[in-house]
């Protein structure tokens, strides 16, 4: 139980363009979901939580505009990094905790290469 | 600004041995510990959670916490190759954005064992 899943799995694109990545947990509702980001070598850094229904909240340094935050429903979040540059290359992994409770469970993660 | 301190290793430990892992956290107000192991290129995956003082055991693992000194541990009894991996150790606590608890992430130990 309390699996999360995120799609793409991978994504090359090239910069200036804007990538979309999904998180859905798939047998839970989920009203926070958790957004990080991993460079390599370094350990995961939170970018911002989304709440269902409502606007995200950033972390400090992380740029609103450009990383757009969407939850939709209680099973799913969207990340859509902007007009993206090659520093925007990263590990984004999604985690969500069940409204129930209990521990906090990672999406395998969406590895982003820009061009 | 909530800290959480690993030594990142390497840690080398011989088949069979026991690993040590240890954590220190800045938040004497927060109340939930876990540790994740995380694979190179792949998402964290949660192994041992741990809520008040004293010893936590589930197979191989034993997670210790102590809150007067704000130190939280991993041991990994009869250590096995498939063991090596990055450790993490994640405190649950508020963040500087203002939202939902999520999660703070030390920056891991790189635990190797050797056959």
């Amino acid at each position: 139980g309390a699996v999360v899943s995120q799609h793409p799995s991978r994504v090359i694109c090239k910069s200036g363009t804007s990538v979309k990545i999904e998180c859905r947990s798939l047998d839970f509702q989920a009203t926070t979901m958790f957004w990080y980001r991993q460079f390599p070598k370094q350990s995961l850094m939170l970018m911002a939580t989304s709440n269902e229904g409502s606007k995200a909240t950033y972390e400090q340094g992380v740029e609103k505009d450009k990383f757009l935050i969407n939850h939709a429903s209680l099973t799913l979040s969207t990340l859509t990094v902007t007009s993206a540059h090659p520093e925007d290359s990263s590990f984004y992994i999604c985690s969500a905790r069940a409204t129930s409770g209990g521990a906090i469970n990672f999406g395998p993660g969406t590895r982003l290469l820009v061009l | 600004q909530k800290e959480v301190e690993q030594n990142s290793g390497p840690l080398s430990v011989p088949e069979g041995a026991i690993a040590s892992l240890n954590c220190t956290y800045s938040d004497r107000g927060s109340q939930s510990f876990f540790w994740y192991r995380q694979y190179s290129g792949k998402s964290p995956e949660l192994i041992m959670s741990i809520y008040s003082n004293g010893d936590k055991e589930d197979g191989r693992f034993t997670a210790q916490l102590n809150k007067a000194s704000q130190y939280v541990s991993l041991l990994i009894r009869d250590s096995q190759p498939s063991d090596s991996a990055t450790y993490l150790c994640a405190v649950l606590g508020t963040y500087s954005g203002g939202g939902a608890d999520g999660l703070t992430f030390g920056k891991g130990t790189h635990l190797i064992i050797q056959p």
